[in-house]
């Protein structure tokens, strides 16, 4: 899988949007680009995937850009509970990439 | 989404015992589950693959006599930490899903495990 890189922390106040970066220069045509979260003392949550189009869940949007070499992760209106370490990780679909691997994340602190 | 379990959520045990911790895929059927080991302020790091009906698959640097994994059922992995010392309190995560599990990756909650 291809290596990802973030910032190792941000801030936000709450109820701002939240835009974590993720650059991903060396991502293969195939790979999709996952971000999870962890919450302090809980395993990672998934939020949202994508390929090459923008997604958009209850959680978050992802804006992945044209050449697919970065994207972006978009907590419209970021709450305290919000605050999390956030991974972005890329993986080919099939049965031989379920292995996630975690590289350091972004740690996201909102406060009121 | 998918639903992946734990159990126990926390542990204490101690120097010399084993301890086990289960790893349940509650809504789908998982050939093969995670584990993962965290360390305080650490990112999650690769222990195992665990293969339903096979041998795990271990990272390199993690000892397979140390951490048995078992995978006796699809929706069942087990991580028993023999002879369990201090340096192996960690915070121990499964997951599972890929196809089986609408090809997205699920965690489980996560185990404490504290070895006195």
């Amino acid at each position: 899988d291809a290596k990802t890189t973030q910032p190792p922390s941000m801030d936000c106040a709450e109820g701002r949007a939240a835009n974590l970066p993720c650059n991903h220069s060396t991502i293969s045509g195939n790979e999709y680009v996952y971000w999870y979260r962890q919450i302090h003392s809980q395993g990672p949550q998934y939020i949202i995937h994508g390929l090459k189009n923008n997604e958009t869940n209850e959680m978050a949007s992802l804006i992945i850009t044209e050449d697919r070499k970065s994207s972006t992760l978009i907590l419209p209106h970021a709450t305290l509970r919000d605050t999390a370490v956030y991974y972005c990780i890329v993986r080919a679909p099939g049965p031989n990439t379920d292995k996630l691997i975690f590289g350091t994340g972004t740690r996201l602190q909102v406060f009121p | 989404g998918a639903v992946v379990s734990q159990h126990p959520s926390w542990v204490i045990c101690k120097s010399g015992t084993s301890v086990k911790i289960e790893c349940r895929s509650l809504d789908f059927q998982a050939t093969t589950m995670f584990w993962y080991r965290q360390f305080p302020k650490q990112s999650l790091m690769l222990m195992a693959t665990s293969n339903e009906g096979s041998k795990a698959t271990y990272e390199q640097g993690v000892e397979k006599d140390k951490f048995l994994i078992n995978h006796a059922s699809l929706t069942l992995s087990t991580l028993t930490v023999t002879s369990a010392h201090p340096e192996d309190s960690s915070f121990y995560i499964c997951s599972a899903g890929g196809l089986s599990g609408g090809n997205t990756i699920y965690f489980g909650e996560g185990s404490w495990l504290t070895v006195v």
